[in-house]
């Protein structure tokens, strides 16, 4: 959805650098999520923001951090990149509890 | 904190074969259901949902899923897959209310491939 738009798309990293993934919205909404996909793992959530000031940790939130910079901007950070965090890496939008969540296009990064 | 099982994880099927995808969830209270379909190299998208009402839920491109409460399932079908359904597919749970458990959780997906 071209509404929820991932920076970068593609992006190769050696370990033991910081990087940040950005995600920006134009949809409104309040929710926003940052999930990793790995294969036979599914999606799994790292960190989630019910609003600017609210910002909850994931099930597997280690080695990552997150800033909620504006309704519209939530970016993703690893603080010292390890290969295991080689993924694929999705941002995604909801409004309020009663909506779905509606997904960027995804950033793959590898570390090396 | 809610969990969802997805049993099948890969599923090889001929085209016009019936399909049927199982979905389980772990959650004591009311619960909003999705079924996301990930084609290769693209993002997820949204194939139905259920929030209330009528437990069969009809979604796009001809699929389907049967809400059973009782069985605590959420499964997806479609009478007759083509080879375009080759794909992902995901169910997800979350509560309809505020609170954490109103975050999406993901099943670890199952891989359906359609042969011609």
């Amino acid at each position: 959805d071209a509404d929820v738009t991932q920076t970068p798309r593609n992006r190769i990293t050696k370990t033991g650098k910081r990087i940040m993934l950005e995600c920006s919205q134009t949809k409104g909404h309040d929710r926003m999520y940052w999930y990793r996909q790995d294969p036979g793992l599914g999606l799994r959530l790292i960190y989630y923001s019910f609003d600017v000031k609210d910002i909850n940790k994931g099930e597997i939130s280690d080695g990552y951090s997150v800033s909620r910079q504006a309704q519209a901007k939530f970016s993703l950070s690893l603080e010292s990149a390890i290969p295991n965090q080689t993924a694929l890496y999705f941002c995604a939008t909801s409004y309020g509890v009663r909506t779905e969540a509606f997904f960027g296009q995804g950033t793959r990064l590898t570390v090396v | 904190a809610q969990s969802v099982s997805q049993h099948n994880h890969h599923v090889i099927l001929s085209e016009a074969a019936s399909l049927e995808l199982g979905c389980n969830y772990s959650y004591g209270g009311t619960v909003n259901l999705f079924w996301y379909v990930q084609y290769p190299g693209q993002h997820l998208q949204l194939l139905l949902k259920y929030f209330s009402g009528d437990p069969l839920v009809k979604g796009i491109k001809g699929f389907e899923a049967e809400f059973i409460k009782s069985k605590f399932s959420f499964n997806l079908r479609k009478p007759s897959v083509q080879w375009s359904d080759t794909a992902e597919y995901f169910c997800a749970v979350k509560s309809p209310y505020t609170g954490t458990a109103s975050k999406l959780t993901f099943g670890t997906g199952t891989r359906l491939q359609v042969t011609l």
